[in-house]
């Protein structure tokens, strides 16, 4: 059964901060891992996906990493702004399993 | 291209009642798969279809059950209502398992 744990469940940090946000999945067996974004009330917006042969993507401030072996993937905010806040969620595929997400308030 | 489409957005019931839930998936995709989402216990996997066929089940009772027609537009259904149903229900559709998965604005269900 996959588990997903996203570190820290929260983060408060000043606009401008570059920031990681980290996701660890117990089963390596993945076909790839996708990073949304929720804010209050909402659904999912995808950021990122990253199959499981790559190693990074990158779309603008965000870049997520993917290692595999390990069972972890990151999620690098650059330059982080007050519209960044939200709750950022990790999902590695198969079996449909979230993280409880890492809630992230930028301060202006 | 019009995203995943989910029906109604809001919604009352009586516990006790039945509920059906709809998603209109991003057109091409083929797959359908739908969450609960609840303070408590986060984003919890209900079920998947592709093509018509339950493809992967989460731990949820046999009160929670869904479909997908030929179209790919599915249904999820809640029989007899429990005050603990209430939640948001979320659908995400995707064109397969190697694909990101793509979600909808989900329907807030209130069981009073």
């Amino acid at each position: 059964k996959q588990e997903v744990t996203q570190i820290p469940a929260a983060l408060s940090v000043p606009e401008g901060e570059n920031l990681v946000l980290n996701c660890s999945f117990t089963d390596s067996a993945i076909y790839n891992l996708q990073w949304f974004r929720q804010d209050p009330g909402k659904g999912l917006t995808s950021l990122l996906l990253i199959q499981s042969s790559q190693r990074e993507q990158t779309s603008g401030r965000l870049n997520a990493s993917l290692d595999k072996s390990s069972g972890r993937s990151t999620l690098y905010i650059a330059a982080s702004q007050p519209g960044d806040s939200a709750t950022y969620l990790c999902a590695p595929k198969p079996k449909s399993t979230f993280g409880d997400g890492t809630t992230l308030t930028v301060k202006p | 291209k019009a995203g995943v489409t989910q029906t109604p957005r809001y919604l009352i019931k009586t516990r006790g009642q039945q509920v059906t839930l709809s998603c209109s998936p991003i057109s091409g995709h083929r797959s359908v798969s739908w969450y609960q989402q609840t303070p408590g216990q986060g984003l919890q996997f209900l079920f998947e279809y592709f093509s018509e066929t339950q493809r992967n089940k989460g731990n949820f009772p046999g009160r929670f059950s869904g479909r997908q027609f030929s179209n790919s537009r599915s249904e999820m259904n809640v029989s007899t209502l429990e005050l603990g149903d209430s939640a948001l229900y979320l659908c995400a559709s995707s064109s397969g398992q190697g694909d990101g998965a793509f979600f909808g604005q989900g329907t807030r269900l209130t069981v009073v």
